[in-house]
């Protein structure tokens, strides 16, 4: 059974760093050179739509979105089934929940996108 | 940044009737390996999302058969045959085919 949970501060000031992280079971963040599994972080912040932030693969690539590449990181433990996002000089706008999932490639078939989710963690950035 | 529009916001359904969810796209969704990295996900009140489809059609495990996905390139329609009371939640629409990932605005379905 596939299970994805986020934990991290449910409040941080502006300027501090948020570190949230994905723990996850079911399955491991490795893969082959035919498939593999991929961990992505997205929020929704109130009365925006879900935005996806960065991707960690098997193999340890790493992609991010563009406007935000200068202030978030993200790594994987695969020893300890877990992913971590850290997002630095956080600012009021960084309100939202933030989620974990997963994503699902195989060199035959291509990307199964978004398969299973965490429940998702709600962060309030105080100025 | 690949744009993608679900008009309406809100759509009212009918228990036992059909329902159309659009999804717009402002580039083609086709990947240059062949396949359209376009998917469904469903959010019911108070849960984080799920996915329906993906790769345009292709249901995932546990998805009930009333729901179904068909277009091609930028034009994507989600269809459920016959609406259930469990159906109602924040439909999105998710592009994989470019970077950055992105979502739609999502369309409120409820009764």
């Amino acid at each position: 059974q596939v299970t994805l949970r986020e934990s991290g501060p449910a409040l941080v000031k502006s300027t501090q760093t948020l570190t949230l992280t994905c723990s996850f079971s079911g399955f491991s963040l490795s893969g082959s050179g035919v498939s593999g599994m991929s961990l992505s972080w997205i929020r929704r912040s109130p009365g925006k739509a879900l935005e996806w932030l960065a991707r960690v693969d098997w193999d340890d690539d790493k992609y991010y979105r563009p406007s935000l590449k200068a202030r978030v990181t993200i790594y994987k433990d695969t020893s300890r089934n877990q992913v971590v996002l850290t997002m630095t000089n956080v600012d009021p706008v960084d309100t939202g929940t933030y989620f974990c999932a997963r994503s699902y490639f195989d060199s035959s078939s291509g990307w199964q996108s978004f398969d299973y989710w965490g429940q998702g963690i709600p962060v309030t950035v105080s100025s | 940044e690949i744009v993608l529009t679900q008009p309406p916001l809100s759509s009212p359904v009918t228990l036992g009737q059909p329902a159309s969810i659009p999804c717009r796209s402002s580039e083609t969704l086709l990947h240059n390996d062949g396949n359209t990295y376009l998917s469904w996900l469903q959010q019911r009140p108070g849960q984080s999302p799920r996915l329906l489809l993906y790769k345009i059609s292709h249901r995932f495990s546990g998805v009930p058969d009333r729901f179904s996905g068909s277009g091609a390139g930028t034009a994507f329609t989600l269809k459920i045959s016959r609406v259930e009371a469990e159906d109602v939640g924040i439909y999105y629409c998710a592009q994989a085919t470019q970077f950055p990932w992105t979502f739609g605005q999502g369309t409120q379905v409820e009764l």
